[in-house]
């Protein structure tokens, strides 16, 4: 079966940064991609970014280009998010999600990244 | 970037009631849309992607229709367990997602 398990819960300090894993099993890693979406505390969703776990292609929000970086590791399936100079407002859960015709069909558990001096 | 609002913010019905979600696009989508359901705590589970396709396993009370700017998440028959907040996600211009909609137990 399909499976994204992502790591642990981060607290970091504004200006910070931080990298979030995200490990796949149950398919081929290299047959998709691995979007990012994130959701602040009682709030909606915020997609961050997509990457092709085929070739590394990205596609950032332009919100957070130049802050965010995505990376893949095909000979372990785990994909990685990276974001710097965090700010409070970064503070959310952050998702990883297996992409299927530019949809996201399976999700990992979250990651609750807080910043906070 | 393409801004999706969706409709009520609150819905209030019973089990066994039929419920209809809007999302109205800022410009048209074509079909290029998805709904997701989300519960307290958990992840979102994508039910609808190309406006009408159900996803892996969502079962036939949930149905997604429209094209173009204006479209539908219809549940025939509420069960308990489909009290969530729904989302509406476009793919055609990066990808956005809508507020949410949150059906909630009357």
């Amino acid at each position: 079966q399909v499976q994204l398990v992502q790591s642990g819960a981060e607290v970091k300090k504004p200006g910070a940064s931080v990298k979030v894993s995200c490990k796949a099993s149950g398919y081929t890693f290299t047959s998709y991609g691995i979007s990012w979406v994130r959701q602040a505390p009682g709030q909606g969703l915020e997609w961050m970014g997509w990457i092709s776990a085929y070739n590394g292609n990205t596609n950032y929000a332009q919100k957070l280009q130049g802050r965010v970086t995505m990376t893949t590791d095909t000979s372990t399936s785990t994909a990685y998010m990276e974001l710097r100079s965090l700010r409070s407002d970064d503070t959310a859960v952050y998702y990883c999600a297996r992409d299927h015709r530019d949809y996201e069909d399976y999700w990992g558990q979250g990651t609750l990244v807080t910043v906070s001096s | 970037e393409i801004v999706l609002t969706q409709s009520p913010a609150t819905l209030s019905l019973s089990p066994g009631e039929r419920a209809t979600l809007s999302c109205r696009a800022s410009q048209s989508v074509s079909s290029y849309l998805a709904w997701y359901q989300q519960k307290p705590g958990q992840a979102p589970r994508l039910l609808i992607y190309d406006a009408s396709n159900r996803a892996t396993g969502i079962p036939a009370r949930f149905s997604g229709s429209g094209s173009g700017t204006d479209f539908t998440l219809t549940i025939s028959s509420l069960e308990p367990e489909d009290f969530a907040v729904y989302y509406c996600q476009q793919r055609s211009n990066w990808r956005t997602f809508g507020q949410g909609t949150k059906l909630e137990i009357k």
